[in-house]
This record gives structure tokens, sequence and C-alpha cells, in this order.
């Protein structure tokens, strides 16, 4: 079956960097394009970034763009998102979402991982 | 890169029905045919429920159903249970944009 592990998250201060990374097992990891997606505290949902499956296109929210960074490593079935100058307003759980390319759409999610950006 | 519109509640009793609107733009919902519902009860990770406006992954109760017109898609729940009882969000794809998500609507049964 799916599944979908992210790890990374915890208390950074404004300004500064973290790498969330997402393991991905139960279907061929280098066939699909990978999501991340967040949820600031008692918000909805928010689409962070997309990369195709084998990580020739990349895709950013406004938001984000130039600060956050999609990547994958195929060899290692495993989804990173380098996040740098951190803001408040990117505290959330952030989610990584397998894609489902034909319908493009979010078909497997993991549990997510909290990120709090805070002095 | 602006959300879609979603009511921010809707409710109904257990055997009604309660539809959910998720209204976008030209580039986005009335664009493409690539419309998703998510449920979400709380704590916990979204669950797609619907994908391409009205197609039900295996699994899904045939209660969960979805339509689109121009720039707004529904999602509609029949039979409402107890279950039910949750945030849904839509999504859309959005070309060059990525993707975008609505604000979300809690449902709940009475």
């Amino acid at each position: 079956q799916v599944q979908l592990v992210e790890s990374g998250g915890g208390v950074v201060q404004p300004g500064g960097s973290l790498r969330l990374s997402c393991a991905a097992s139960g279907f061929t990891f280098s066939s699909y394009g990978m999501h991340w997606v967040r949820q600031a505290p008692g918000k909805g949902l928010e689409w962070v970034a997309f990369i195709r499956y084998d990580g020739s296109n990349k895709y950013y929210a406004d938001s984000v763009k130039g600060r956050f960074t999609i990547s994958r490593d195929n060899s290692k079935n495993t989804l990173y998102l380098q996040m740098n100058s951190l803001r408040a307003e990117d505290t959330a759980v952030y989610y990584c979402a397998k894609d489902d390319e034909a319908a493009a759409t979010c078909d497997y999610w993991g549990q997510g991982t909290l990120v709090t950006v805070s002095s | 890169q602006s959300a879609l519109t979603q009511p921010p509640s809707a409710s109904g009793s257990p055997g009604q029905s309660v539809t959910i609107s998720c209204t976008g733009t030209s580039s986005d919902v009335g664009g493409y045919n690539y419309v998703s519902w998510y449920q979400q009860h709380p704590g916990k990770a979204p669950k797609l429920m619907i994908y391409e406006v009205s197609k039900r992954p295996s699994g899904v109760p045939d209660r969960f159903s979805g339509s689109k017109s121009g720039n707004t898609a529904s999602l509609t729940v029949s039979g409402l249970q107890a279950e039910d009882e949750a945030d849904y969000y839509c999504s859309s794809y959005a070309g060059s944009n990525g993707y975008v998500f609505g604000t979300g609507t809690k449902v709940t049964v009475l």
C-alpha cells in the first residue's frame, strides 16, 4: 500500500532554513509527480510546490517562489522541500502528496510534519 | 493564485443532502476538468473524494458526487451520515500557476 512519511519539521527562527523529507513506499516513486501542501494552524490547505516524476519541471506557489526548492532523489524514493528565508507565516503542517498525473490530483497524502517559525 | 471560494459552513440532518460550491475563474475551475474534492477530519490528513470533476476513487461511497458549470464546481453529499462531518476542500489545476485549493467548508451533521 502507498505510504508517505514526512520528517524534518521543527522550530526555526525567522530567516532560518529547514529541509523537509518525504519517504515514499508502496508504489513506483520514479513514475509519479509529487506535491507539497501546507496547512497553517486552524486554516485551510495551501498548495506549495509540485515536481514532475523525473524532476524536469517544478512549479511553486507565489508565496514561496524564490525561497523554497522542491527536489527528489528517485534512487532513494524520497522527496524534499528546502525552505530558506523562513517567515512566521510559513508556520504550518506540511504534507507531501502523490500526484495522479493523468487526473491532476493528489491521490495519497502523508500524515504531515509541523514547521514552526518563531523567535 | 487566489484561493477558490467556498462557503464557510454547510449542514444537514442525517439522511439529507448537502451541496458545497467552489467558485474559481476561467484560469482554473472553468479552464480545466481537473477539479478535485478532499475530506479532512480533525487532526488527520486530507482524503481524496472526487477527481476530474465527478470521478470517485475506489472505496469512496457513491453518496459523494461532483459536478461543474462554468467557473463553479459543486460537491453533493447525499444520505448524510455522522461520519461525513468534516472539512471539505476543492482544488483545481491552474496550468502554469500550478494548483489552487478552496477556502474550505465545514460540514456539520445536525
